[in-house]
């Protein structure tokens, strides 16, 4: 079968780093998503990894390796307002994407 | 810019009762979702949509059926609404041709009684 793993909740102190795992077994891969949901509100996309490596955007940084079916999202510069769930999602060989249960970031002050 | 639009955004509904919930995008992408989100469980995909004129199935069709009439439009119909399906109820929509992202509804809270 398939299956997304992430931590159900971490805690992190604001202005520190925060690395949210998420490993994977899927049919196939086509790329790896991380979006944010805030509580009440729709998922947004933070970041698409389709190659093995680091991609960097802002204070948000996304990893991946194919090989080892694992994902992580970094967060630096913790803000209050980076509170929320974060979720992976990886697109699998029919191009459907397969969805982790999130992981709920709690920051505190 | 709307991108996706939801309607209802909350509903209260009578166990049996019939209940569509519309979603419309501007964005003219070919494939569009249904996602229901539970406590616990994540986003799970009920039915999904790779082009206007064509519906498949996913994780947990039972009890919902949907149309693509045509490219911007696709409602989710729960013919006789039971109380397991509360739930908050996001449509989404991509570009298959692209990365994939999805772009989401503000998503429609249903509670069945």
């Amino acid at each position: 079968g398939q299956n997304i793993d992430q931590p159900t909740e971490m805690t992190a102190t604001e202005g520190a780093i925060v690395q949210i795992n998420c490993t994977y077994q899927t049919s196939g891969f086509n790329g790896l998503f991380w979006y944010q949901q805030h509580a009440g509100e729709a998922p947004t996309f933070l970041s698409y990894n389709v190659l093995d490596g680091l991609e960097e955007k802002g204070r948000f940084s996304s990893f991946l390796s194919r090989s080892k079916g694992y994902s992580y999202l970094l967060l630096k510069e913790l803000q209050m307002k980076d509170s929320a769930s974060y979720l992976c999602a990886v697109r699998d060989s029919n191009y459907q994407l397969i969805w982790g249960a999130g992981t709920k970031l709690i920051i505190k002050p | 810019i709307a991108g996706i639009t939801q309607a209802p955004t909350s509903q209260i509904l009578a166990a049996g009762r019939r209940m569509t919930l519309r979603c419309t995008q501007d964005m003219r992408h070919n494939a569009m979702y249904w996602y229901r989100q539970d406590l616990g469980l994540g986003l799970r995909l009920i039915h999904y949509s790779n082009t206007a004129g064509t519906t498949g199935k996913g994780e947990v069709p039972d009890g919902y059926s949907v149309s693509r009439a045509n490219t911007d439009d696709f409602p989710l119909t729960l013919a006789s609404a039971v109380p397991s399906q509360t739930s908050v109820y996001f449509c989404a929509s991509s570009d298959l041709y692209d990365t994939g992202e999805l772009f989401f509804g503000e998503g429609s809270r249903l509670t069945v009684l």
